[in-house]
């Protein structure tokens, strides 16, 4: 069975400071995980994939996530944010079946 | 390149009525299509997984009979919600996976569509 985790349902950040967002995975198979990006009232934007190449994968609008097996960790990092990052984000992980499973999501507010 | 297109984007209906929700991989081909329901501030919940020329499998507890999926060419999947009810008001999205040249498991999503039934 796989199944993810997201810690904390709220993020809030100042502009320009680091965003971390984490997620903690579960999967008996080496897992294949995922970033989305969620903004109001639209689907989902991948923002990055890990797919057992390199552990430390960069994606889109300047994020990255470091997959750490021995943590069973994959969170998601910005060096500094901006306003525009605010959104929902959604980690989940696949592997065992066609199917991706989803965290619960986290917002991520961003003060000017 | 991966791009998925909802129609519509939002619909209003009475309840009892039927509504139809198109899903379309516009620049390749899909053989399996992901349909999704997501409920504010939540997570997406898996509806069902769409597979092209053949019957859809539904996720435990979801209501075949309601939720009638039909993907019937390798760009097309439909969702028909039948005689909706107000507690059937929820966004619903597509995926589409990749084709198998690329990275298993990627999906690409579309815009989602916001269902209402008064």
């Amino acid at each position: 069975a796989q199944s993810v985790t997201q810690l904390g349902s709220h993020v809030s950040v100042s502009e320009g400071a680091l965003v971390l967002l984490r997620c903690n995975y579960s999967s008996s198979v080496p897992p294949y995980l995922f970033w989305y990006v969620q903004y109001p009232n639209q689907g989902l934007q991948l923002l990055l994939k890990y797919t057992s190449a390199a552990t430390l994968v960069k994606g889109i609008n300047g994020f990255e996530a470091e997959f750490k097996k021995s943590e069973t960790s994959f969170h998601l990092t910005k060096p500094s944010a901006h306003m525009s990052d605010a959104a929902e984000y959604f980690c989940a992980v696949g592997g065992a079946t066609n199917k991706l499973i989803f965290g619960t999501g986290t917002l991520l507010a961003v003060q000017p | 390149g991966a791009v998925v297109s909802q129609h519509p984007s939002w619909v209003i209906c009475k309840s009892g009525t039927s509504v139809k929700i198109e899903c379309r991989s516009l620049d390749f081909q899909a053989t399996t299509m992901f349909w999704y329901r997501q409920f504010p501030k939540q997570s997406l919940m898996l509806m069902a997984t769409s597979n092209e020329g053949s019957k859809a499998t539904y996720e435990q507890g979801v209501e075949k009979d309601k939720f009638l999926i039909n993907h019937a060419s390798l760009t097309l999947s439909t969702l028909t919600v039948t005689s909706a009810h107000p507690e059937d008001s929820s966004f619903y999205i597509c995926s589409a996976r990749v084709p198998p040249r690329a990275s298993r498991h990627e999906q690409f999503f579309g815009p989602g569509t916001r269902l209402t039934v008064l």
